[in-house]
Parts: C-alpha cells; sequence; structure tokens
C-alpha cells in the first residue's frame, strides 16, 4: 500500500519570504498523480497544486511551485512571497493511476506566517 | 457549479443516536469519496463508490457505518447506533474518471457525539 509522509508537523515562515514544506511518498507503482491540498480554518479543502509523475517538469502555480524527485519519492511545495492568507493545514497526498482512484494523504503541516 | 454540497454542517447527538451525513456530487463526477479527519488520525478514506457503485469500503470502522449511493446526484453516511468516538469531521468529495482528476470536497460535516 502507498504511503505518504510530511516530517514536518509545523512550520513557520515570515510574511513576503519563502517557505518549503516536505513530502516523501513510498510505492511501487510508476504511473501516479501527486496533489497538494490546502485546508484553512474554514476546514475547506482546496487544491493547491498537482503533479503528473511521468512528466519531469515541475508543476508551478502563480506563488506555488513543486519540486519532484521521482527517483527519491520526494514532492515539496514551494511558497514564494507568503502571504497571511497562506496560513493554513497543508496536506500532501498520492493518486495511483493503475489501481483506482483512491486518494492517500499525509499527516499535514501547519504553516504559520507572521507579520 | 456549486461544488460539493454537504449537509449538515455541524450535528450534535447523544451516544446511541442515529445520525446520516448527507452529499451531493459534481454533476458529472463518476467518483464519490466520504473521508474522516480526526486529530489523532488525520484523514481517513472510509469508502468510496464509481457509477454508484462501492468500490472500497475497507475503512469503514465497523457495522455500525454504511454507505449507500441511490443515484450519481447522492449519498449518505450512516452511523448507528453512534459513539463518542465518531466525533470527527466527515468529508464527502468527488471526482471524474481520469486519476489526475483532483478530487472536489465539500465543506464538511462536524459530528459530536456526547
Amino acid at each position: 500500500a502507498q504511503t505518504v509522509t510530511q516530517s514536518q508537523p509545523e512550520m513557520s515562515v515570515q510574511e513576503a519570504e519563502t517557505v518549503t514544506l516536505s513530502c516523501t511518498y513510498d510505492t511501487s507503482e510508476s504511473d501516479y498523480y501527486l496533489f497538494w491540498y490546502k485546508q484553512p480554518p474554514s476546514r475547506q479543502m482546496i487544491l493547491v497544486i498537482r503533479q503528473e509523475a511521468y512528466k519531469q517538469q515541475n508543476a508551478t502555480e502563480n506563488r506555488f511551485s513543486v519540486n519532484f524527485q521521482k527517483a527519491a519519492k520526494s514532492f515539496s511545495l514551494k511558497i514564494s512571497d507568503s502571504q497571511l492568507g497562506d496560513a493554513a493545514m497543508y496536506f500532501c497526498a498520492y493518486r495511483s493511476a493503475a489501481s483506482g482512484s483512491r486518494l492517500t494523504f499525509g499527516e499535514g503541516t501547519q504553516l504559520t506566517v507572521n507579520p | 457549479d456549486a461544488g460539493v454540497i454537504q449537509s449538515p454542517r455541524h450535528e450534535v447527538t447523544e451516544m446511541g443516536q442515529e445520525v446520516t451525513l448527507r452529499c451531493k456530487p459534481i454533476s458529472g463526477h463518476d467518483y464519490l469519496f466520504w473521508y474522516r479527519q480526526t486529530m489523532m488520525r488525520g484523514l481517513e478514506l472510509l469508502i468510496y463508490f464509481n457509477n454508484n457503485v462501492p468500490i472500497d469500503d475497507s475503512g469503514m470502522p465497523e457495522d455500525r457505518f454504511s454507505a449507500k449511493m441511490p443515484n450519481a446526484s447522492f449519498s449518505t453516511l450512516k452511523i448507528q447506533p453512534s459513539e463518542p468516538r465518531d466525533s470527527a469531521v466527515y468529508f464527502c468529495a468527488s471526482s471524474l474518471t481520469y486519476t489526475v482528476s483532483p478530487l472536489h470536497f465539500g465543506n464538511g460535516t462536524r459530528l459530536t457525539v456526547t
């Protein structure tokens, strides 16, 4: 079974600075998809960014980008120019392309943005 | 699109009572998921459906939990009888067939069992 690990329960960053959240996963599959979701205090789960494993190019969405290292099974999220509204719990998630559509989440990282 | 709609947003009930959580997925999505979120266990997949058929219910904690999807636009998660340890936030999510498609989540139901 696939597992997703986020080793940083909490992170903090100064407003306008850059922060990187770590995620590693374990899988024997070669075709899969990776996601980062954000959960603010409103508890809504919001998709931040996604990455297809077959793509070598790292995904980017405005201030959010990933560093996808397939061989190392690492999928970190970089937030540039951090804003107060970025404060939230961030979840890394894995979805197999081959064996169905289960989405497996990591434990989450609580990000605090300091003014 | 209105997104995934869950009701109620909050539910407080007494131990032993039946609880029914409801979900309306995004129109056209053929996968529907029920997740439970707690501080101790994080986000756990309880069950998911494809084209209204349950595919994997291995995450359902015990027989007190049941889920149905009578049609493409409605699903329920029922707990009977409820226990204090069932207190959690329950999320419903839906997605398209293609696994690159992300899950779209509802706002969740916060369940408190006293």
